[in-house]
């Protein structure tokens, strides 16, 4: 039972143009969101949060944004460089501490 | 970067005996995570840990253990390994500390674990 969701497994898209990733959960019992992207080989990295109180949070050229009422919340990438390559988690937190991760997005940037 | 490592990188071992992967922090973080990636699930939590002494259950902990006798490790014991746990595991930590929340998880490297 996926409590987390990522329903599109890749997504292409050309250097400089918008990158947008989407999220779907169940639980309406997380506070806590998190994006994070993994390279090949290597382990998650975080790249940006946002509370459940909260609907919008940007840092540089990402972007979350969470609609409560959804149950969704996506990723925006502007503008996509080659190095945004990789593959992108979303993840939630419930109270209790324990955290739940989508499958992931594989995002590929055209140069 | 934090200071997280994980020991072994990979190994192969054959079904039914035990396995042990050891996660170290530098980092004297509170939380501490174990998680297995699998295709078509992303990662799924296997057990975690509050403090020293103090673990709870993930979302597929059977078959497997955990133990924290020091701040800096994290020890994940597949007691009998079988093929359904051949996998990447990642090992997780977090600072916990701090007036504002603060959940992202800095990860290891991961072990590659093959089960024949």
């Amino acid at each position: 039972d996926q409590q987390v969701k990522q329903n599109s497994p890749s997504l292409s898209v050309q250097e400089g143009r918008i990158s947008i990733l989407n999220c779907d959960y169940t639980n309406s019992m997380f506070d806590y969101f998190l994006w994070y992207k993994k390279y090949p080989a290597e382990g998650p990295t975080f790249l940006i949060s946002i509370s459940s109180i909260k609907d919008k949070n940007e840092d540089g050229r990402f972007t979350v944004f969470l609609n409560k009422s959804a149950k969704h919340l996506s990723l925006h990438i502007v503008p996509s460089q080659p190095g945004d390559s990789a593959v992108y988690f979303c993840a939630a937190r419930t109270t209790g501490n324990q955290f739940y991760f989508g499958t992931g997005t594989s995002l590929t940037v055209i140069p | 970067d934090a200071g997280i490592t994980q020991s072994p990188r990979h190994k192969v071992t054959e079904t039914g005996t035990p396995v042990t992967l050891r996660c170290h922090q530098t980092e004297n973080h509170r939380y501490m995570y174990w998680y297995r990636q699998d295709p078509g699930h992303g990662l799924r939590l296997i057990h975690y840990s509050y403090g020293v002494k103090d673990t709870d259950k993930g979302e597929v902990s059977d078959g497997y253990s955990v133990s924290r006798s020091k701040t800096e490790d994290f020890l994940l014991t597949l007691e009998s390994a079988t093929s359904s746990q051949t996998s990447v595991y990642f090992c997780a930590i977090r600072s916990g500390a701090g007036g504002l929340p603060s959940y992202e998880q800095y990860f290891g490297p991961g072990t590659r674990l093959t089960v024949t």
